[in-house]
């Protein structure tokens, strides 16, 4: 069965400042791992996924991803958040086990501060 | 144009009653879904259709009923409701079940039991 861990449930950060919200996943066979964004009242929108390839996965508004196959961990960073990035985050695993079932993980609060 | 729909946005009603939410998408996906998020943020895969055909039942009771008229539609009908089933209550959609496409998600329904 496939899991994911949030390890952050609140994460606070100034304006400029980086951030890295952590995820660690676990598997028995192979997966694909996706970071979504949910603004206040809004759904989920994708951030970035990895598929196969390069582990350093690059998405929108300057967020990026390194996954880590031997940490099972799929981080995500920013080097400079703003005040726009305050949200929900959600790690996300889904494998050809799993019964076409995308696994979210319980979500990280970025709260960026002026 | 919303890639996915959700109707209505607000619902407010009272223990008992039956209700429910439509969904559509215009982005020719094959697969939908519905998801509950409770008041923690947890997200949770309630049902998916593939081509109008269920695909993933997840321990729900029975007074859940989706429907699926075709694959640009996802209902979700609830009887006698219950305060445990205020939440917001998501649907979503990929490209079909292969496990490596993303999800777009609708705005959610807020649902709000008396």
């Amino acid at each position: 069965a496939q899991s994911v861990t949030q390890l952050d449930s609140q994460v606070p950060v100034f304006e400029e400042a980086p951030v890295e919200l952590r995820c660690n996943y676990s598997s028995s066979v192979s997966v694909y791992l996706f970071w979504y964004v949910q603004y206040p009242n809004q759904g989920l929108q994708l951030l970035l996924k990895y598929l196969s390839g390069s582990t350093l996965v690059k998405g929108i508004n300057g967020f990026e991803a390194e996954f880590n196959k031997s940490q099972t961990s799929f981080h995500l960073r920013k080097p400079s958040v703003h005040i726009s990035d305050t949200a929900e985050y959600f790690c996300a695993v889904s494998g050809n086990t799993g019964g076409f079932k995308t696994i979210f993980g319980a979500g990280t609060r970025l709260f960026v501060k002026a | 144009d919303t890639a996915v729909s959700q109707t209505p946005k607000y619902l407010v009603t009272q223990m008992g009653n039956d209700k429910s939410i439509k969904c559509e998408q215009n982005l020719g996906h094959d697969t939908m879904y519905w998801y509950k998020q409770d008041s923690k943020k947890f997200l949770k895969i309630m049902f998916s259709y593939n081509n109008k055909e269920l695909i993933i039942n997840e321990t729900v009771p029975n007074r859940f009923s989706p429907k699926s008229p075709d694959k640009a539609h996802l209902n979700l009908h609830i009887n006698s409701l219950e305060l445990g089933d205020s939440a917001v209550y998501f649907c979503a959609s990929s490209q079909d079940v292969n496990p490596g496409y993303e999800q777009y998600f609708g705005p959610g329904t807020r649902l709000t039991v008396t």
